[in-house]
């Protein structure tokens, strides 16, 4: 089975300062690989996604980016983090088999301040 | 995308059904009905999936309508420990995208 590791679980970083979330995978090649946000009391807005090594697919135009630099890596980033960045932040896997579900790590809560 | 309506939430008693409901009138033909559900500062937790045919797994019962509009997740009795949001998704495998809706938060009254 798929399982997601997403790390640190909390983190709390000024406004104007990088960030760098990443996530692997474990337990599957090749799959597609997600990235949301969750502002609190909210629901998930899709932020990316990737079908493979090198291919991001942004939804929403923001202060952020992504970058999958191997098959089981995917990386959350930020120049300069904003006010508006704050929230839990969560990594989600898909195998390739069609019609695979989700498989979501456990989060990482980022505080801007 | 593949938008969905859910309740904002319900209530129900424990070791009763509940059925959550939710309208999905512009999922394509080919996107699969997913269903997640998600605990305070966790990650969402997969809860079933299908096409057409109602599917059973031990975690739930999902019933699709004719129409593919609409599904009920169906929780046979619920416990206390099934209280959370449950999110529908019209999945779209095709353009890789998994939209989330609102979701609905399932109180459990014990």
């Amino acid at each position: 089975s798929q399982t997601i590791h997403q790390w640190p679980a909390t983190l709390v970083q000024p406004v104007g300062s990088p960030l760098s979330l990443e996530c692997t995978v474990e337990g599957t090649s090749n799959p597609n690989l997600y990235w949301y946000r969750q502002a609190a009391g909210r629901g998930l807005q899709l932020l990316f996604y990737s079908v493979g090594i090198g291919q991001i697919s942004s939804e929403v135009p923001q202060n952020l980016s992504a970058s999958r630099p191997q098959d089981r890596q995917f990386i959350l980033s930020s120049k300069k983090l904003l006010l508006s960045d704050s929230g839990f932040y969560l990594c989600a896997g898909q195998g390739i088999t069609y019609n695979s579900p989700l498989h979501f790590g456990n989060g990482t809560r980022l505080t801007v301040t | 995308d593949a938008k969905t309506t859910q309740p904002n939430s319900m209530e129900s008693n424990e070791e009763e059904p509940v059925h959550l409901p939710c309208n999905h009138s512009t999922i394509s033909g080919t996107d699969y009905i997913h269903w997640y559900r998600q605990l305070p500062s966790q990650g969402p937790e997969y809860v079933i999936h299908g096409l057409t045919s109602n599917v059973n797994n031990r975690m739930a019962s999902l019933a699709i309508a004719e129409d593919r509009k609409s599904s009920t997740l169906i929780l046979h009795r619920a416990t206390l420990r099934d209280a959370a949001v449950y999110y529908c998704i019209g999945g779209s495998n095709t353009g890789n995208q998994f939209y989330f809706g609102t979701g609905t938060s399932l109180t459990v009254i014990p």
